[in-house]
């Protein structure tokens, strides 16, 4: 049973505009939730996360927004460049300290444009 | 610069044959985890160890097996290998009482069971 999911399974955005990636998840326990991007033949690496505390947080020019109502996040990617093309996974946790497992999601491959 | 290796890139196997797949990290990292990606299924959890000789089930433990000898390496053992096991299989680590955003992952092991 996936508790999280990413719908899209690709995406492709031209250089320059706005990639927004989506995720949904059923578990209303989950409260601290991640984005991880992964390029071909690498691990994936820690992107940007956000606290159910919080409904948006910023770091360049990547935006998480965390909508705990309807249990949606999305990642905004403004603007968008060739070298974000590239597989991202939203992963959620029941805790930011606790607990080893945290859930991910199918991923969506992201394609830019140039 | 922190690193976690996994000792293939790509490994191919017969049904039947017993197989071990490394983990080696150089972060002096407490938490250690095993992971397998598959397509429409996103990451999951094997296994996962906070310390040497402990070890926990993930969602998937089932025809797997891991030993923990020594702080820095963490291995995933398949005691008889089926052609459902494979997948790319992906290898983290992590300091304890630290957050899922510390948490390295290695290049990953495809594994093709035929």
């Amino acid at each position: 049973d996936q508790q999280v999911k990413q719908n899209s399974p690709s995406l492709s955005v031209q250089e320059g505009r706005i990639s927004i990636l989506n995720c949904d998840y059923t578990n209303s326990m989950f409260d601290y939730f991640l984005w991880y991007k992964k390029y071909p033949a690498e691990g994936p690496t820690f992107l940007i996360s956000i606290s159910s505390i919080k409904d948006k947080n910023e770091d360049g020019r990547f935006t998480v927004f965390l909508n705990k109502s309807a249990k949606h996040l999305s990642l905004h990617i403004v603007p968008s460049q060739p070298g974000d093309s590239a597989v991202y996974f939203c992963a959620a946790s029941g805790n930011r300290n606790t607990g080893n497992q945290f859930y991910f999601g199918t991923g969506t491959s992201l394609t830019v444009i140039p | 610069d922190v690193k976690v290796t996994q000792s293939s890139r790509y490994l191919v196997k017969r049904t039947g044959e017993k197989v071990f797949l490394e983990c080696v990290q150089d972060m002096d990292h407490e938490n250690m985890f095993w992971y397998r990606q598959d397509p429409g299924l996103g990451l999951r959890l094997i296994y996962f160890s906070y310390d040497v000789k402990m070890k926990e089930k993930g969602d998937i433990p089932e025809g797997y097996s891991v030993s923990r000898e020594k702080k820095e390496r963490f291995s995933l053992i398949l005691e008889s290998a089926s052609t459902n096991q494979t997948s790319m299989y992906l290898c983290a680590s992590r300091p304890r009482d630290r957050g899922p955003d510390t948490q390295y992952f290695g290049p990953g092991t495809r594994l093709t069971v035929l």
